[in-house]
């Protein structure tokens, strides 16, 4: 069974440094990414996705992601968190040609900035 | 335009009740689905729609029945529920863009279940 794999289950930083969560999936085929934010008390986002072509992809809010197809890896990125970023941060997959609602969401990452 | 809309938004059952969790969505997509939010777990699936008339399991779907009548409507039901059920129910829906071909679902704000 396909699996999402988020390595990093809680992250305190400090603001204006920079962020790295890691995404690792299964799936050998054909995916489509996706990282969804959830702020507090609130329900999910979509901060960006990758469907094809250019593996970086830029979100909102300053955020980017890396498909590496060879690592099966899709890592979220942002240079300089602000302590409006404190969130629960959700990597997930859709495997095949993306013609389903159906994603299988990691595990998801908590992550806290300090002002 | 009032996107995915779950009722209701906190729910106390006891051991062994039924109830439904409704979801409704005004986008006309055609694809709609039921995720279970615990901590540490991340989001698992519980049920998904690819169209009136067809539903299919997802990772975790012991426990829990959907239909789907119409395309707007995609409830939830607990037939029998227990405590392992208490969770935050999230329902999501999503079309495929027919320029882009992104599928990219839109969630409700969640429905909070507690099950004594």
């Amino acid at each position: 069974a396909q699996s999402v794999s988020q390595h990093n289950h809680h992250v305190i930083l400090s603001e204006a440094a920079s962020l790295e969560l890691g995404c690792n999936y299964s799936y050998g085929g054909t995916v489509n990414l996706f990282w969804y934010v959830q702020y507090p008390g609130q329900h999910l986002q979509l901060l960006l996705k990758y469907f094809s072509g250019d593996p970086l992809v830029k979100g909102i809010k300053g955020f980017e992601a890396e498909f590496i197809k060879s690592k099966f890896s899709f890592n979220l990125r942002k240079p300089s968190v602000q302590w409006s970023d404190t969130a629960e941060y959700f990597c997930a997959v859709r495997q095949g040609s993306g013609n389903t609602g159906k994603l299988i969401f990691g595990q998801g990452t908590t992550l806290q900035v300090k002002p | 335009n009032a996107g995915v809309t779950q009722t209701p938004k906190f729910q106390v059952l006891k051991t062994g009740q039924s109830m439904t969790l409704q979801c409704a969505q005004d986008m006309n997509h055609e694809y709609m689905s039921w995720y279970r939010q615990d901590p540490g777990m991340g989001l698992r699936l519980i049920h998904y729609s690819v169209g009136a008339g067809i539903t299919d399991q997802g990772e975790v779907p012991n426990g829990y029945n959907v239909s789907r009548s119409t395309t707007e409507d995609f409830p939830l039901r607990l037939l029998s529920a227990a405590p392992s059920q208490t969770s935050v129910y999230f329902c999501a829906s999503s079309t495929r863009d027919r320029g882009t071909g992104a599928n990219v679902l839109t969630f409700g704000a969640g429905s909070r279940l507690t099950v004594l």
